[in-house]
């Protein structure tokens, strides 16, 4: 069973900054079944990158994904307030085949 | 539009049984999969399993399997996750997700449903 682990646990940021959010993975994954969410208080997650680097329609191009293998980063280009929130990466691996979540980085405000 | 709308919170006792729904709108409910994402209170995400509505064909995380049935009925466009017996440990918040293949991200989510076991 492949085990993603996302650092840093929390982010401190002011809005404007550059954050760069990583996501290594126990085993190689296929860039094709690795995704991000993003999850505000309150709300149930959101979808913002699939095949690893692929935005979702609708959402801003300040975000972006990068990576291959075992670690992969979202990069928040410039931080705007409504981007502070957490953030889980996800994988998909054929053995077994099951979903697996990183535990969250958490993005708040400096 | 596509949505997923979710049943509402449910309130149980240790033992009891459960099943919360999860209905499908503005898409070919039997092209997509459909899966179950827990969130226990202040915690992560984690899978529970997925099933492709066209052939009821499903798949369990190790962790739930035997622990909640996944089902579906595609003549009404709805999604099921069940309990048999539950315990105060199945206390969280309960999504469905929409993929459009298996090992896809989750492009549509349900507002969740909040399940409480408590004596």
């Amino acid at each position: 069973e492949i085990v993603l682990t996302q650092s840093p646990g929390t982010l401190s940021l002011s809005p404007g900054e550059r954050a760069t959010l990583s996501c290594r993975a126990s085993q190689s994954v296929s860039s094709t079944y690795l995704a991000w969410y993003q999850q505000k208080p309150g709300q149930a997650p959101r979808l913002l990158i699939y095949g690893a680097s692929s935005r979702v329609t609708g959402i801003p191009d300040r975000f972006s994904g990068s990576g291959s293998g075992t670690d992969f980063t979202l990069t928040i280009s410039r931080l705007e307030p409504e981007d502070f929130a957490v953030y889980y990466c996800q994988q998909y691996g054929r053995s077994p085949p099951m979903y697996t979540f990183g535990q969250g980085t958490k993005l708040e405000i400096k | 539009e596509v949505q997923l709308v979710q049943s509402g919170a449910e309130v149980k006792k240790p033992g009891e049984s459960l099943k919360i729904s999860c209905k499908g709108s503005g898409y070919s409910f039997t092209s997509y999969w459909i899966g179950w994402v827990r969130q226990m209170p202040g915690k992560g995400l984690e899978w529970m399993g997925i099933i492709n509505p066209g052939d009821s064909h499903g798949r369990y995380s190790p962790s739930f399997q035997g622990q909640v049935t996944i089902s579906a009925d595609k003549s009404i466009s709805t999604a099921y996750v069940q309990w048999s017996s539950l315990k105060a440990s199945d206390t969280a918040m309960y999504y469905c997700v929409r993929g459009w293949y298996v090992g896809s991200g989750f492009d549509y989510w349900g507002q969740g449903t909040l399940v409480t076991v408590s004596s």
